[in-house]
């Protein structure tokens, strides 16, 4: 599995915009990137995953270059209860893979008001 | 419901006892996973099943055994439990088919060993 590294922590205002960037050098042909997202005390949660170029959806986009060596997670306009961690994974597969996902130990993202 | 429902929720334990983790789903999920989280070290896999004939060890298995006992339970037990098993557990599960995105996490397990 190709491992990823990230920033261990982040702090943003309110309503600002928060791009959170993951690399992962070692990246197969047939991985896809992941991301989720954790609050204290509960479970990871599923935000969005993508092969290349750009995903959007309700929660964030997510930016792949040609290369897809990296990826960023956008996050729009942030507000307080996305305070969370948020973990980025490479797997095999469009959705989960045969191999069972590795979780670092994530971005620490505060929002400060 | 809970898509993913682990019980119990809290549990304190003393060293040397054996204790069951459970796990339900439903989800029809064919793939059901154990995780271990410990402050600071993200999560770590424990066991994992594929389907209910199936099941394969994580990174961190010593300890710990896990029964599929049915497509929608996953249990996991601390045979003698230890003080350092003092963690959050979670359990997951993920599909395989067309618009099964990602893995669903129960609540977790705050187990605490004394």
């Amino acid at each position: 599995l190709a491992k990823t590294t990230q920033p261990i922590s982040m702090d943003s205002y309110e309503g600002q915009e928060v791009n959170i960037t993951c690399s992962h050098n070692n990246i197969a042909t047939n991985d896809y990137i992941t991301w989720y997202q954790q609050f204290p005390s509960q479970g990871p949660r599923f935000i969005i995953q993508g092969y290349k170029t750009k995903v959007t959806n309700e929660v964030a986009s997510l930016f792949i270059p040609a290369d897809r060596k990296s990826s960023t997670l956008s996050l729009p306009r942030v507000s307080l209860s996305d305070t969370a961690v948020y973990y980025c994974l490479v797997g095999d597969g469009p959705k989960t893979g045969n191999t069972p996902l590795v979780f670092g130990k994530g971005t620490r993202l505060s929002v400060i008001a | 419901d809970a898509d993913v429902t682990q019980t119990p929720r809290n549990r304190i334990t003393k060293t040397g006892k054996r204790i069951m983790l459970e796990c339900s789903q439903t989800k029809g999920h064919d793939r059901m996973y154990w995780y271990r989280q410990d402050p600071g070290l993200g999560l770590r896999l424990i066991y994992y099943s594929f389907d209910v004939k199936d099941i394969n060890k994580g990174e961190i298995s010593d300890g710990y055994s896990v029964s599929r006992q049915a497509q929608a339970k996953f249990s996991l037990s601390l045979e003698s439990a230890i003080p350092n098993q003092t963690a959050l557990y979670f359990c997951a599960t993920s599909g395989t088919r067309t618009g099964d995105y990602g893995y669903t996490f129960g609540s977790g397990t705050r187990l605490t060993v004394v």
